[in-house]
């Protein structure tokens, strides 16, 4: 499977700021995603990161709260702006490998963002 | 959209033993469905995946179950080992036909294995 990296691992940072969160991988891949984990609970799609397009919503994500880019097949970024503690979270990146089964998702080591 | 349901939210078993994790899902396109452990502090790392074609499959000590009819999945554990412990999330996804396939995510399983 793909090696995938996250930067920061961690971060804590002040409310009203933004952080971008890097996820680069060691292959080409078809398909980026963007999760949210929150304390304790389960994981949540946020988007689907679209190479040279904007970046799929799901509902209750917007682009302004969550910017995202794809400029390639092996990296993304997403944004967590104007944060406030209710996004304290784990947020992980995933992808789908290219050439392989086109739904089986592997995960980064995700990134622990506390909003103080 | 599809809704996925897991069952229990914790369970414990004493090392030896057999545990069985049940999901629910209710859109009937979904045809591929994962389970994936997540270790404190780490990330879900995908231990099986069954696809719809299929009714059943193994590896080693792990199997998952799929009854399309009744729209439920099962993930089997033998001879349970303190290092199962963990959290188990099943999850299921609809791929093709235009579909982008996410992955819908139940709510987890936290398995203790007491040794």
């Amino acid at each position: 499977s793909a090696v995938i990296s996250q930067k920061p691992s961690r971060d804590i940072c002040q409310r009203g700021t933004s952080l971008t969160i890097q996820c680069q991988v060691d292959s080409q891949v078809t398909m980026m995603f963007w999760y949210r984990q929150q304390p304790g609970q389960s994981l949540t799609l946020i988007a689907t990161a679209n190479q040279g397009s904007e970046a799929t919503y799901e509902s209750g994500f917007v682009i302004d709260k969550f910017p995202i880019s794809r400029p390639n097949l092996t990296f993304s970024t997403l944004t967590v702006s104007n944060m406030s503690p209710e996004d304290s979270s784990i947020y992980l990146c995933s992808v789908e490998a290219l050439g392989r089964g086109t739904d089986t998702q592997y995960f980064g080591p995700g990134t622990r963002l506390t909003v103080l | 959209g599809e809704n996925v349901e897991q069952h229990p939210s914790t369970l414990s078993v004493q090392e030896g033993d057999s545990a069985v994790i049940k999901c629910t899902y209710s859109d009937s396109a979904s045809n591929y469905f994962p389970w994936y452990k997540q270790e404190l502090g780490k990330r879900p790392q995908l231990i099986i995946d069954i696809r719809s074609n299929v009714g059943e499959k193994k590896d080693q000590r792990i199997a998952v179950t799929l009854n399309k009819t009744a729209k439920h999945f099962s993930l089997h554990i033998t001879e349970t080992q303190p290092e199962d412990s963990a959290v188990y999330f099943c999850a299921a996804s609809a791929w093709g036909g235009g579909s982008q396939g996410n992955l819908i995510f139940g709510k987890g399983t936290k398995l203790s294995v007491k040794p």
